[in-house]
C-alpha cells in the first residue's frame, strides 16, 4: 500500500515571498503520478500541479513548481510570489499508473494549512 | 452545466438515523469515488465504483453503503449514523485509463448529533 506524508501541518508566508511545502511518499511502484491539490475555504478541491514519475523534468504551472526527487521519494511544492488567494489547505496525493481501461485510487497526505499574510 | 454535483451541501442528522448523500456527474466518467475528510487524516477513500452496478470498498467502508444503478449517480448512505461519521464527504469522478487525477464535487459537511 502507498502512504503519503506531509510533515508540516501549518505554514505561514508573507505576501510576495516564496514558500515550500514538503511531501514524501512510500511506494514499491515504478510508474505513478503525483499531485498537489489546493482546498481554499470554499472547500473546493482544485488541482494545482501534476507530475508523471517517468518524467525527470519538474512540473511547473505559473507560480507553482515542484521539486520531484524520485530516488528520495520526495515531492515538494514551491509557491513563488505568494498571494493572499493562495491561503488554503494543500494536499499531496499519489496515484499509481492505471492499467488500460481502469482508474487508480488517489492516496492523500494529511494536508498543510498555508496562511499568506500581508 | 457539466460537472459533478453533491447534495446537500450541509446536513445535520441525529445518531441512529439513515442519511443519504447524493452525487451526480455529467462527465460520463466511468469511475466514481467517495472520500471523507477529517483533520489529521486528510482524505480517505470510503467506496468506489468502476461502472454501473460495480462497486468496491476503500480504506474506511464500515457503516456506509453505496449503489450505482446509473453511471451518472453514486449515492452514499449511512445506514445508522454515528458521531464518528461527522465529517466532510467528497464525491469524485475519473475517466478510465488516465493519470489526470479526479474531478471533485464541492463536498457535503455532515454533522451527526
Amino acid at each position: 500500500a502507498q502512504t503519503v506524508t506531509q510533515s508540516q501541518p501549518e505554514m505561514s508566508v508573507q505576501e510576495a515571498e516564496t514558500v515550500t511545502l514538503s511531501c514524501t511518499y512510500d511506494t514499491s511502484e515504478n510508474n505513478y503520478y503525483l499531485f498537489w491539490y489546493k482546498q481554499p475555504p470554499s472547500r473546493q478541491m482544485i488541482l494545482v500541479i501534476r507530475q508523471e514519475a517517468y518524467k525527470q523534468q519538474n512540473a511547473t504551472e505559473n507560480r507553482f513548481s515542484v521539486n520531484f526527487q524520485k530516488a528520495a521519494k520526495s515531492f515538494s511544492l514551491k509557491i513563488s510570489d505568494s498571494q493572499l488567494g493562495d491561503t488554503a489547505m494543500y494536499f499531496c496525493a499519489f496515484m499509481k499508473s492505471p492499467y488500460t481501461g481502469t482508474a487508480s485510487k488517489l492516496t492523500f497526505g494529511t494536508g498543510t494549512r498555508l496562511q499568506v499574510t500581508l | 452545466d457539466a460537472g459533478i454535483t453533491q447534495s446537500p451541501r450541509y446536513k445535520i442528522t441525529e445518531t441512529g438515523r439513515q442519511v443519504t448523500l447524493m452525487c451526480h456527474q455529467t462527465w460520463s466518467h466511468s469511475y466514481m469515488f467517495w472520500y471523507r475528510q477529517d483533520l489529521g487524516h486528510g482524505l480517505r477513500l470510503i467506496y468506489y465504483s468502476a461502472a454501473a452496478d460495480i462497486t468496491d470498498k476503500g480504506e474506511v467502508p464500515d457503516g456506509y453503503v453505496v449503489s450505482r444503478s446509473k453511471t451518472e449517480n453514486f449515492p452514499l448512505t449511512l445506514e445508522s449514523a454515528t458521531r464518528s461519521q461527522t465529517s466532510v464527504y467528497f464525491c469524485a469522478s475519473s475517466d478510465a485509463g488516465t493519470g489526470y487525477g479526479y474531478t471533485f464535487g464541492s463536498g457535503t459537511r455532515l454533522t451527526v448529533v
